[in-house]
């Protein structure tokens, strides 16, 4: 699968707005972006996933660049429960498993 | 129902017995995936099932490790003489159909196995 880059970690204020970036400059045509994040002691939890145009969910947005060659997924206002470590992979057509890499640890401050 | 479904949530066991770990995904859901992580690792494959198709068992470890799903619901990760290296949170996950065309998975909360 295609490599993803993404900052280690982040912080963000309590009720403000964050921007998670992923760089993806490898992504094929056919490569699906999906966002997973993982709370302590919990399992994965989807977030989000889009192809080419931008995607909304309860959850979170996702901004996807028009070359596609990096994303942004957006907290619209950050509670202290979506302190977790972010995951953006990239899934080809013929992808049967979900690889992490290492994410983004967002660290909502109160 | 709502989410996928694992028991039990914790399970010791001494070293050398067999385990079974149970999964219940959506129902619907014709995907089916067990991963375990390890403390401070990331995510390690280990089967996946699609629908009637052979499943794909190109992660699990070691012969000690087998899995089925029955009637293309349940599922049933069993190890044979557990190892303290069996450690570790196994998760099982479904989708609604295959990763590459596009479907999200939904992960269990795990089950924790400790062998001692």
């Amino acid at each position: 699968d295609a490599k993803t880059t993404q900052p280690n970690s982040m912080e963000s204020n309590e009720e403000e707005p964050v921007h998670l970036p992923c760089n993806h400059s490898t992504i094929s045509g056919t490569d699906y972006i999906h966002w997973y994040r993982q709370l302590p002691s919990q399992g994965p939890e989807y977030v989000i996933h889009g192809l080419t145009s931008n995607v909304n969910n309860r959850m979170a947005s996702l901004a996807i660049a028009e070359d596609r060659k990096s994303s942004t997924l957006i907290l619209h206002r950050a509670t202290l429960r979506d302190a977790a470590v972010y995951y953006c992979i990239l899934i080809s057509g013929s992808a049967r498993q979900l690889t992490f890499g290492s994410g983004t640890q967002l660290t909502v401050l109160p | 129902g709502a989410g996928v479904s694992q028991s039990p949530s914790n399970k010791v066991t001494e070293k050398g017995k067999d385990v079974e770990l149970r999964c219940d995904p959506i129902s619907g859901h014709t995907a089916l995936y067990w991963y375990r992580q390890s403390l401070g690792q990331g995510l390690e494959f280990l089967i996946y099932f699609q629908g009637n198709s052979a499943p794909d068992k190109s992660g699990l470890p070691s012969d000690r490790f087998s899995a089925e799903r029955t009637g293309g619901s349940v599922s049933t990760l069993t190890i044979q003489r557990t190892q303290q290296e069996d450690s570790a949170v196994y998760l099982c996950a479904s989708s609604l159909g295959s990763l590459g065309a596009g479907y999200g998975y939904t992960f269990g909360s795990g089950t924790r196995l400790t062998v001692v």
